[in-house]
């Protein structure tokens, strides 16, 4: 059974790195490529990037200079680490598995909110 | 970036009709190994966003046939007929053509 489940901080102060991990189950990392995907409350959908399955990363051109994402394939963990928040990055963080689409199992996702 | 307009915002539909979601790319989603890459998804009240078609009208595993998607180029539309309770959210529409991914704005469907 395949799951992945998000943690990390809820509250994160303005300027700060935020640091999330998605730990996955029923599914190898070397053979699984994994998405962040965030969505600020009552808004919409955007794809952070993706590790894929041999460890390369790509990211969205928009949040790329801020964005970083790795593994740890031993703990079947993935991690996120985006600088210098802003109140606008207030947002559900996602993980799931898929590269650029067919994002078939997602985990519940995980609330930061960004302020002082 | 390519921008996904979906329409409408919202959808108010009696159960047991169809319901008709447009979504339209500011370019064209097919890629040159002749594959379109538009999907579609729902996101259930308090959930994650579930997967539910794949390169524009392919319903993946466990999807209904009740929901058929078609289109080509930069329209596209996702019908659902027959609306049942369950088919109660938002529906976003998805394209991997072009970098980076997007997400459509949404529509919403509600239950008369």
């Amino acid at each position: 059974q395949v799951q992945l489940k998000e943690s990390g901080p809820g509250l994160v102060q303005p300027s700060q790195t935020l640091s999330l991990t998605c730990t996955v189950s029923g599914l190898s990392l070397t053979s699984n490529s994994v998405s962040w995907i965030r969505q600020p409350p009552g808004k919409g959908l955007e794809w952070m990037g993706v590790i894929w399955s041999n460890g390369g990363t790509d990211y969205n051109s928009a949040i790329k200079s801020r964005l970083s994402i790795s593994r740890d394939t031993s703990k079947s963990q993935v991690f996120l680490k985006m600088n210098s928040l802003q109140t606008e990055d207030t947002a559900m963080y996602f993980c799931a598995r898929g590269v650029h689409g067919l994002f078939d199992y997602w985990g519940q996702g995980v609330m930061v909110t960004v302020s002082s | 970036d390519v921008v996904l307009t979906q329409t409408p915002v919202s959808l108010s539909v009696t159960l047991g009709d169809q319901a008709s979601i447009s979504c339209r790319s500011s370019q064209s989603l097919e890629y040159s190994d002749g594959y379109t890459y538009l999907e579609w998804y729902l996101q259930k009240p308090g959930q994650s966003p579930q997967l539910l078609i794949y390169e524009v009208s392919n319903r993946f595993s466990g999807v209904p046939d009740r929901f058929i998607g078609s289109g080509s180029g930069t329209d596209f539309t996702l019908k659902i007929s027959r609306v049942e309770p369950e088919d109660l959210g938002v529906y976003y529409c998805f394209q991997a053509t072009h970098d980076p991914p997007t997400f459509g704005s949404g529509t919403k469907l509600e239950i008369k």
